[in-house]
C-alpha cells in the first residue's frame, strides 16, 4: 500500500492566490519529498525535507514537516496558471531506499 | 544534461500479448527505478536497481513482469502475458546513488493500454 495521502484530492484557485496541500503518512520516515506532475514535463522533483527539519523554502514553495503528527504541507504562494498540475508527496522510510508516493492533489489555477 | 529517456511513449496491445519498455537513465546515475502509475493514483515502485543488481523487487508481479539492467546502464521492463489491469503509465527514474535522501529524476513514461 502507498505511504502518503494528500488532502485535498482536488483544489481550484484563482491566479495570484496561495495554494496549500497536505500530506499524511503512517510510519517513520527519514525524508519527505514533493513532486509535481503535468502532461508537459512529467514528474518533477520540487523539494526535499529531512526528518530533522521543520520548514524549508524554495522560491514560491514552502514545505513544513511535523513528524509528531506524521504530516507535511506544501504551500505555493502567488500561484500562476503554469502551476496547474498534480502534486505528490513521497516519503523515504527509515530502513528503505525507495520512495512511497501518495495519491496526489490535483491543483487547477484559473487565469 | 540529458534526462531519462524512455521508449516507446505509447503502446497498445491485446491481453495475453507481450510488451517491453526501455529506459536509459541519466549518465552516471547508479540507481534506476521502474514505477507503475495507474490513472488517478501515485506511482508505485515495481523494482529498484543499484548498478546491475536488484535492490528491491518486492512489489513486482514476478509471474508476469521481469526487468533487467545489463551492464548497469540501460534497463528493460517486460510484461508477459499482459492483463487488462496492467494498463498504466510505466515510469523510469534514476538517481545518483542509493541513499536515503535521493532526489529521483523521471522519464516521460510509457503509456500502456491493454485491450
Amino acid at each position: 500500500s502507498q505511504q502518503g495521502e494528500e488532502d485535498p484530492q482536488a483544489l481550484s484557485i484563482q491566479e495570484g492566490e496561495n495554494a496549500t496541500m497536505n500530506c499524511s503518512y503512517k510510519t517513520s520516515i527519514n525524508n519527505l519529498q514533493w513532486y509535481r506532475q503535468n502532461s508537459g514535463r512529467g514528474l518533477v522533483h520540487l523539494i526535499l525535507i529531512r526528518s530533522n527539519e521543520r520548514e524549508k523554502h524554495s522560491g514560491r514553495l514552502r514545505v513544513t514537516l511535523d513528524t509528531s503528527k506524521k504530516s507535511s504541507s506544501l504551500l505555493i504562494t502567488a500561484s500562476r496558471a503554469a502551476d496547474t498540475a498534480s502534486y505528490f508527496c513521497a516519503t523515504g522510510k527509515t530502513g528503505a531506499n525507495n520512495l512511497f508516493f501518495g495519491t496526489g492533489t490535483r491543483l487547477t489555477v484559473i487565469p | 544534461e540529458a534526462g531519462v529517456a524512455q521508449s516507446p511513449r505509447y503502446k497498445i496491445i491485446e491481453k495475453r500479448q507481450s510488451v517491453a519498455f526501455w529506459c536509459n537513465p541519466i549518465s552516471g546515475h547508479a540507481t534506476l527505478y521502474w514505477y507503475q502509475q495507474i490513472l488517478g493514483q501515485g506511482p508505485k515502485l515495481l523494482i529498484q536497481f543499484q548498478n546491475n543488481g536488484v535492490v528491491d523487487d518486492s512489489q513486482l508481479p514476478k509471474d508476469r513482469f521481469s526487468a533487467e539492467r545489463l551492464k548497469g546502464v540501460d534497463s528493460t521492463l517486460k510484461i508477459q502475458p499482459a492483463k487488462l489491469e496492467d494498463s498504466a503509465v510505466y515510469l523510469c527514474a534514476s538517481s545518483l546513488e542509493r541513499t536515503f535522501y535521493n532526489e529521483q529524476f523521471f522519464g516521460p513514461g510509457t503509456r500502456l493500454t491493454v485491450l
